[in-house]
């Protein structure tokens, strides 16, 4: 699969938006981008996927650059339960496993 | 509550010994996955079964193998422990065999002495 880059860390304010960006400059056309979180002593926890177009659900938003080579996870306005370590991760449409790096911790502020 | 169940939550043993984990799938996921969570190396993916199928494998070390059982819950069995194994070992689940594992557990804490 291929690799992906992100921050190491990053930090908002809550009722803030939150914008984690990631690179995926060697992208395949069928990869596609998934993001998980894993807040503080929880397991991971699915967050949003994509292909090509962009996504939106309750959880937040993926922004997906028109040549697929990066993505940004629009957290549309954080909370203090937002704090956690985002993972954005490619996989192919064959492929059944997620290879997790490690990720952006992101931290909120009051 | 994801709806993956993982159990024990914690468990210490001391090196040379074998432990064996289990986890229950979330209702009507045929699909599980094992994944090892330590503090220098990350998650790691050890193994997919499903529905009683192994279907890929990881960076999972010969002394570790897993099975899935004929009413879906998993079982990973570690022997031989080293102090290197002490880490979090986290199980998903997801619906159908192409899926990505949707649902994580709160994962079981094993401490090699």
């Amino acid at each position: 699969d291929a690799k992906t880059t992100q921050p190491n860390s990053m930090e908002s304010n809550e009722e803030e938006p939150v914008h984690l960006p990631c690179n995926h400059s060697t992208i395949s056309g069928t990869d596609y981008i998934h993001w998980y979180r894993q807040l503080p002593s929880q397991g991971p926890e699915y967050v949003i996927h994509g292909l090509t177009s962009n996504v939106n659900n309750r959880m937040a938003s993926l922004a997906i650059a028109e040549d697929r080579k990066s993505s940004t996870l629009i957290l549309h306005r954080a909370t203090l339960r937002d704090a956690a370590v985002y993972y954005c991760i490619l996989s192919s449409q064959a492929g059944t496993a997620l290879i997790f790096g490690k990720g952006t911790t992101l931290s909120v502020s009051s | 509550d994801s709806g993956v169940t993982q159990t024990p939550k914690h468990l210490i043993t001391a090196t040379g010994q074998r432990v064996t984990l289990r986890c229950s799938p979330r209702s009507g996921d045929l699909s599980v996955y094992w994944y090892q969570q330590s503090l220098d190396q990350g998650l790691q993916f050890l193994i997919h079964y499903y529905n009683g199928e192994e279907r890929a494998k990881g960076n999972i070390l010969e002394r570790f193998s897993a099975q899935q059982f004929p009413d879906l819950h998993s079982e990973l069995n570690l022997s031989s422990l080293e102090l290197g194994d002490s880490a979090l070992y986290f199980c998903a689940s997801s619906a159908g065999l192409w899926d990505q594992p949707q649902h994580f557990g709160d994962g079981t804490r094993l401490s090699i002495l």
